[in-house]
């Protein structure tokens, strides 16, 4: 069984701080680890992945991640939020090989001016 | 843009009334799911497809029918629905292997059922 957790329903910071949203997983393989975020009224937009290699991984508008294996996290973070980062962010997890993607909760991120 | 292509984008439909969401991709996929999108709830997946063989059913109820009749295509047919039914229904396809196993989702289908 796999499973995400997003502990954060939401999280808020102004404009030019730096944002975390955090991610823990558990998977009974090697894991695929995901951020996606989903702006109002669309879809999920793919942001980063972690397969394998360097911890750190850096993605679309900024956004980076990084891989804990000891304490199953994938935190995503950004050092300096804009507002137009303000939108819902969705960590996901799949097992190496499987085709299932289970998701968390999400967490709303509202970035004030 | 992402390459996965959902219609329509919004559906209205009576419980009495039967339709279908269909999704397209040509990324080369060859796995595709339908997902659940709920207000305040988590998402929720409800069927995949891998080699255009379904290979997940998560206790979704029998008036949503899958249908992928090859690995660039997958519909939903809807048939006596319940309001509660109303949600964002997101089509996602993805490699099942490889250096690229991220899923890519498609716009949505806004589904209002009165």
């Amino acid at each position: 069984a796999q499973s995400v957790a997003q502990p954060e329903d939401q999280v808020n910071v102004a404009e030019g701080n730096p944002l975390t949203v955090k991610c823990t997983y558990s998977v009974s393989g090697n894991p695929y680890l995901f951020w996606y975020v989903q702006y109002p009224n669309r879809g999920l937009q793919f942001l980063l992945k972690y397969i394998t290699g360097d911890n750190l991984v850096k993605g679309s508008y900024g956004f980076e991640a990084e891989f804990n294996k000891s304490q199953t996290s994938f935190h995503l973070k950004k050092p300096s939020a804009l507002v137009s980062d303000s939108a819902l962010y969705f960590c996901a997890v799949r097992d190496s090989g499987d085709y299932k993607l289970s998701f968390g909760a999400g967490t709303t991120v509202t970035v004030r001016a | 843009e992402t390459g996965v292509t959902q219609t329509p984008r919004h559906l209205v439909m009576g419980m009495t009334n039967k339709k279908s969401l269909k999704c397209e991709q040509h990324l080369g996929h060859n796995a595709m799911y339908w997902y659940k999108q709920s207000a305040k709830k988590p998402l929720e997946l409800m069927f995949v497809y891998s080699l255009e063989e379904r290979v997940e059913n998560n206790s979704v109820p029998s008036r949503f029918s899958p249908e992928c009749p090859n690995s660039s295509h997958l519909f939903l047919h809807l048939h006596t629905l319940q309001p509660e039914d109303s949600a964002l229904y997101l089509c996602a396809s993805s490699r099942t292997a490889g250096a690229w196993p991220e899923a890519f989702f498609g716009q949505g289908t806004r589904l209002t059922v009165v």
